[in-house]
């Protein structure tokens, strides 16, 4: 069975660097058959996706245009978990930020393991 | 990017009745939809995936069907524990998109 323990900070300032961390046990962050995707949701953008990072002989990465030039998913294999950084946020950010798993191939792209989800409030 | 669009936002619902949810792509997906449910305070939930498979262990109940752009989620008969938020997802290309959701409430 498939976990994702998520972890970081639930407030961050503006133009600071909001960080979270997804913890997986039951499958591996270098699966060839597995993208690993951060996700999220708020009342005026509903559930948005913001990027993934998966593993295919190397690393590659995908993120929404959205939020391009602010956001690294980075995977850390010696801890099987990866990272969201998104940089330089404002109150627009705010949203409940959640990771989750999807398969590779077209046929399995939908979400089937999420975390718990983080409530992140930007604030001064 | 690919635009998802449920219909209805709110659906007022008793127990046992019949519910039907529309979720419209902007372009054609084939058959990869997805359908989850969502409870205040839960990430999303899995139901139905390839607009007509249900997840293991989701009850038979729930139903989806379509192709292209025009998809359905079907609970046969509405019970308790479904009153919550349901969202449709197109995973047919890239950047994944969802629907704005249908909140089922009691009526």
């Amino acid at each position: 069975q498939v976990q994702l323990q998520q972890s970081g900070p639930g407030l961050v300032k503006p133009s600071q660097t909001l960080s979270l961390t997804c913890a997986i046990s039951g499958d591996s962050v270098s699966s060839n058959s597995a993208a690993w995707n951060w996700i999220r949701q708020s009342p005026s953008r509903g559930l948005e996706w913001l990027g993934r990072t998966y593993y295919r002989s190397k690393w590659y990465n995908d993120y929404a245009v959205s939020v391009k030039s602010r956001i690294t998913i980075n995977p850390d294999t010696s801890k099987n978990q990866f990272s969201l950084q998104l940089n330089s946020v404002t109150p627009e950010d705010t949203a409940v930020y959640f990771c989750a798993r999807v398969g590779t191939t077209v046929t399995t792209r939908y979400f089937d393991y999420w975390g718990q989800g983080t409530l992140v409030t930007v604030s001064s | 990017d690919i635009q998802m669009t449920q219909s209805p936002s709110t659906l007022s619902a008793s127990v046992g009745d019949r519910v039907t949810i529309t979720c419209r792509a902007s372009q054609s997906i084939s058959s990869w939809l997805a359908w989850y449910q969502q409870k205040p305070g839960k990430a999303p939930k899995l139901l139905i995936y390839e607009a007509s498979s249900l997840e293991s262990g989701v009850p038979s109940r729930f139903s989806g069907s379509g192709s292209g752009t025009e998809f359905t989620l079907t609970i046969s008969s509405l019970q308790p524990d479904d009153f919550a938020s349901y969202y449709c997802q197109q995973y047919n290309e890239y950047p994944l998109t969802f629907g704005g959701g249908t909140k089922v409430e009691i009526k």
